[in-house]
């Protein structure tokens, strides 16, 4: 199996534009969470997805951010519009179930809005 | 919000030395688990150990988990450079996603 894929790898944008993250988890994994990292807050949980559907959006920092799962082998992280503060790496990772089940982490987004 | 919380915040080490790093949470946990963090890279799973288990090993890494304190600690036994990353732990709140502390950055110098 690849593991876990993100594209794009890196996106440099300007502010106000809109951004659209990629990942497709580990083909099985029923549980998929979207992080953001930075050193100043350092790993924090966005969303997560079991079966699809997302459980805790709790950590979405504002109504800019909106994340989707269409199906099984692909979601989506979309910024509208960017910020300087969004600026940080974004990482996707994929389980077998949400809870205490190992999780499978992407290579990540550097993600700079200017 | 942060569960676990790791110290110290760095630790550098020659080569061959022991690496221990802690990690304090705040609720109880069903396990607690270890991810390294090569530069540029996603986490890696390293270790779980859950909340009735006092020890675990692999490798070089020995694992334990004292959940009357709410600590656990990870030791890296005969350092080599390659083991230079960000370790992290990361527990799970009742059933939930994991939360993951911000990291031990640790430095091994050959």
């Amino acid at each position: 199996d690849a593991g876990v894929i993100q594209s794009p790898r890196h996106e440099v944008t300007e502010m106000g534009q809109e951004v659209t993250l990629r990942c497709k988890p580990i083909s099985g994994h029923n549980s998929l969470f979207w992080y953001r990292q930075t050193m100043m807050r350092g790993l924090e949980l966005l969303i997560y997805f079991n079966n699809n559907v997302p459980i805790d959006d709790s950590g979405m920092p504002e109504d800019r951010f909106s994340a989707k799962m269409p199906n099984a082998s692909f979601s989506t992280l979309k910024i509208q519009p960017s910020e300087p503060r969004d600026s940080a790496v974004y990482f996707c990772a994929s389980s077998l179930a949400s809870g205490s089940w190992e999780q499978f982490f992407g290579p990540g987004t550097r993600l700079t809005v200017l | 919000s942060q569960q676990g919380e790791e110290d110290p915040q760095a630790l550098s080490i020659q080569e061959g030395e022991n690496a221990t790093m802690n990690c304090s949470y705040k609720t109880s946990i069903n396990n607690l688990q270890w991810y390294r963090q090569n530069s540029g890279r996603g986490l890696v799973h390293l270790i779980l150990i859950r909340s009735n288990e006092r020890e675990k090993h692999s490798g070089r890494l020995r694992v334990t988990l004292d959940t009357s304190k709410k600590s656990s600690s990870l030791l890296i036994t005969a350092s080599r450079a390659a083991d230079t990353a960000s370790y992290f732990c990361a527990t799970d709140e009742a059933g939930t996603a994991l939360i993951f502390g911000k990291g031990t950055t640790l430095s091994v110098s050959s």
